[in-house]
């Protein structure tokens, strides 16, 4: 089974700051992945998938990145409604999600 | 615009059967486009697979709870439904369903708003 190893598990950042969550696949997955959001009280939201591709809607401070085994989901210029948790996603397997909280 | 909404048994006794359904709504159920999917998370807790349905009623299930899970498709009332057999605590989540995508991919888009599921006496 591939297993999605997501970091950090949490962190804070200043309004404007660059954030940058990983997420490691424990083999090739290709461009297989997919980001989600999940605000507080609320459902997940798609925001990237296959990788890089960004969801139509979804603000372009989002972007994804990588292939194979190691990806990454960059927050350009955090907002204080970007204050959520992050999963990835391959087939049926989940990353364990990092929450990102505004200083 | 396409939208999910779970409905059932919010409250289960350990040992029953937790019965959820999912409405499909701006949208047919009977597509080979997508399939259908059912997720859950406990309280705090991160996000974990249930299983797919297809529109033909082919599914994939979690193995860790194959044994316990039905799931069912009714195109004449465009939804999705789930069974799970001897619940136990480790059950109780919030339950989600979603319309899955983007073949090999597999993206969950959109999600219903879920429904919390407690099992206790």
């Amino acid at each position: 089974d591939i297993q999605m190893t997501q970091s950090p598990s949490s962190l804070s950042a200043s309004v404007g700051d660059r954030v940058t969550i990983t997420c490691q696949a424990s083999q090739d997955i290709g461009n297989y992945l997919n980001w989600y959001q999940q605000r507080p009280g609320q459902a997940p939201k798609l925001l990237i998938f296959d990788a890089s591709n960004l969801k139509t809607g979804v603000p372009s401070r989002f972007r994804g990145s990588g292939s194979g085994t190691d990806f990454t989901l960059t927050i350009s210029s955090l907002q204080p409604e970007d204050t959520a948790t992050y999963y990835c996603q391959q087939w049926d397997t989940f990353g364990q999600g990092t929450k990102v909280e505004i200083k | 615009q396409l939208q999910l909404q779970e409905s059932g048994s919010g409250l289960v006794k350990p040992s029953q059967t937790l019965s959820l359904t999912c409405a499909v709504s701006g949208g047919s159920i009977n597509t080979a486009d997508f399939s259908w999917t059912w997720i859950r998370q406990p309280p705090g807790k991160g996000l974990e697979y249930i299983g797919y349905i297809y529109h033909s009623g082919t599914t994939a299930y979690n193995p860790s709870l194959k044994s316990r899970l039905s799931l069912s498709v009714d195109k004449s009332k465009n939804q999705f439904s789930l069974k799970l057999s001897s619940v136990t605590a480790a059950d109780t989540a919030i339950y989600y369903c979603a319309r899955v995508g983007g073949g090999s991919s597999n993206w969950f888009d959109p999600w219903g708003h879920g429904t919390l599921v407690t099992v206790s006496s």
